[in-house]
């Protein structure tokens, strides 16, 4: 079972509408989570980390952690086409170093 | 700096044939990993190297995968003899000590026939 657990979709909202990703993981101790997009044929970039429970905001981005319920997720405000991507979580567990990444979710904003 | 820099940008092969795919990481990055990613499985894991020493290798298919890092500033992975099912996007990414941003090469799109 994949460490880190993502709904493939797509996820289809309208353009200006709130996008909400969602990840869970099995470790309990992890203690660094990430958000990385993935354009279509492209490689993936950091786009946000968090690492304690609540929100962090980043213009439209924010990304809300709870490690109660092993639950990360991200949500684009004001949704843009360009936003359109697939969108991996990675969590990093306590003591590695080695980020492992969900299978991503495809994200389609359309006009 | 140019990023991490991989090549070839792809590769079709032939069954049994050997496939060296190459990495150059971002300078001052001690952390390198090889990454490969299909539709079915996401991104895994292949191996890890910090200062340039091999630290997690324990998603290497097999035998037939080997990779080496003999300096800093390059890496090289090598499928002998490549598989259909080896076929896949192969990324590079470097980072510094933590980890906690990735930078990811623009990947090797192998073909295996």
């Amino acid at each position: 079972q994949k460490e880190v657990e993502q709904n493939s979709g797509p996820l289809s909202v309208p353009e200006g509408a709130i996008a909400s990703l969602n990840c869970t993981y099995s470790d309990r101790v992890s203690q660094s989570f990430f958000w990385y997009r993935q354009y279509s044929g492209k490689s993936p970039e950091l786009i946000m980390s968090i690492y304690s429970n609540g929100d962090k905001e980043d213009g439209r981005f924010t990304a809300q952690l709870n490690k109660a319920s092993q639950y990360v997720s991200l949500l684009i405000r004001d949704s843009q086409p360009s936003d359109s991507a697939t969108y991996l979580c990675a969590v990093i567990p306590q003591g590695s170093y080695i980020p492992t990444f969900g299978r991503g979710t495809s994200l389609i904003v359309h006009p | 700096d140019a990023g991490v820099i991989q090549s070839p940008r792809h590769e079709v092969t032939e069954m049994g044939q050997e496939v060296t795919l190459r990495c150059k990481p971002i300078s001052g990055h001690n952390s390198l990993f090889w990454y490969r990613q299909t539709m079915m499985r996401g991104l895994e894991l292949l191996i890890y190297f910090n200062n340039n020493v091999p630290i997690d290798d324990s998603g290497m298919p097999e035998d037939r995968f080997s990779a080496k890092m003999p300096n800093a500033s390059f890496s090289t992975l090598k499928i002998q003899p490549s598989e259909p099912r080896d076929s896949a996007v192969y990324f590079c990414a470097s980072s510094t000590e933590t980890n906690e941003k990735l930078f990811f090469g623009s990947g090797t799109q192998l073909s295996v026939l």
